[in-house]
C-alpha cells in the first residue's frame, strides 16, 4: 500500500519563499509528481522526480530523497496567482499507478 | 484544441438513476484513466486502460463500469447512483503506462450531484 503526508493548508506574503513537504511511504517506487489545482480546475502538471536531488523550472524547484521518503516543492517569488492546491503523487511500479496525497492548500497573501 | 475533454462538465440527477460521462483525449496518448476526487479533494484512481484494455481497476463498485471504444475514448457509465457517488470525475491520459515519468494530462472534470 501506499501513505502519503502533506500539510493541509500553508499561508504565505507575496514575494516571498514557501516551502511545501510531502512524505511518503510505498512499494515499488517510481518516481513522484507534483500537480497545482487551482479550485474548481484541472489538475496541471508541475514537476517529476525520481532521482535524488533537486529539479529547477523557473520559479518552481522540487527535491526528492528517495531513502527518507520525502519530497518539497519550493515556490521563490510568490505570487497572487500561486494561491492553489498542490498535489504531491508518487508512481507506483504496480500497474504504473499514480496515488495523490490530500493537497496542500497555499493562500498567497498581499 | 482542447487536450483532454469531458462532458457533461456538470450531471444533476436523482437517485437510482443511470448515467454517463464521456472523455476524449486528442494527444495520442495510449493511456487513459478515470480519478474521484471527494469534497475532501482527495484525488483517487478508479480505472486504468491502456490500448483499450483495463490495466488498473481499484476497488470501485461495480455498478461503475468503464468503456474504451478506442484509444482515444474513455467512457463512465454509472448505474444506480447514490448520494455517495458525488464527487467531481477527472479523466486523464498519459503517453505510455509502461514508462514511468510520464505526466498525466487531465481533462476539466465533471462535477456530478446526486439528489
Amino acid at each position: 500500500g501506499q501513505n502519503i503526508d502533506q500539510p493541509t493548508e500553508m499561508t504565505a506574503t507575496e514575494g516571498a519563499i514557501v516551502q511545501i513537504n510531502c512524505t511518503y511511504q510505498t512499494s515499488g517506487f517510481n518516481g513522484l509528481f507534483w500537480y497545482q489545482q487551482h479550485a474548481g480546475e484541472a489538475p496541471t502538471f508541475l514537476s517529476y522526480n525520481v532521482l535524488d536531488g533537486l529539479e529547477e523550472k523557473g520559479r518552481f524547484s522540487s527535491f526528492l530523497s528517495r531513502s527518507k521518503g520525502y519530497s518539497y516543492l519550493l515556490l521563490k517569488e510568490l505570487q497572487m496567482k500561486d494561491s492553489a492546491s498542490y498535489l504531491c503523487a508518487v508512481l507506483s511500479n504496480a500497474g504504473n499507478m499514480l496515488t495523490f496525497g490530500g493537497g496542500t492548500r497555499l493562500m498567497v497573501k498581499p | 484544441d482542447t487536450a483532454v475533454s469531458q462532458t457533461p462538465k456538470y450531471l444533476v440527477t436523482q437517485m437510482g438513476n443511470d448515467k454517463s460521462i464521456k472523455c476524449e483525449q486528442n494527444l495520442g496518448h495510449d493511456t487513459m484513466y478515470w480519478y474521484k476526487q471527494d469534497s475532501k479533494k482527495f484525488l483517487k484512481i478508479m480505472f486504468s486502460y491502456n490500448n483499450k484494455e483495463l490495466i488498473i481497476n481499484e476497488t470501485v463498485p461495480n455498478r461503475f463500469s468503464p468503456k474504451s471504444p478506442d484509444k482515444a475514448h474513455l467512457n463512465l457509465h454509472i448505474n444506480s447512483l447514490e448520494l455517495g457517488d458525488s464527487a467531481v470525475y477527472f479523466c486523464a491520459s498519459s503517453q505510455d503506462s509502461s514508462l514511468a515519468g510520464n505526466e498525466q494530462f487531465f481533462g476539466p472534470g465533471t462535477r456530478l450531484t446526486v439528489l
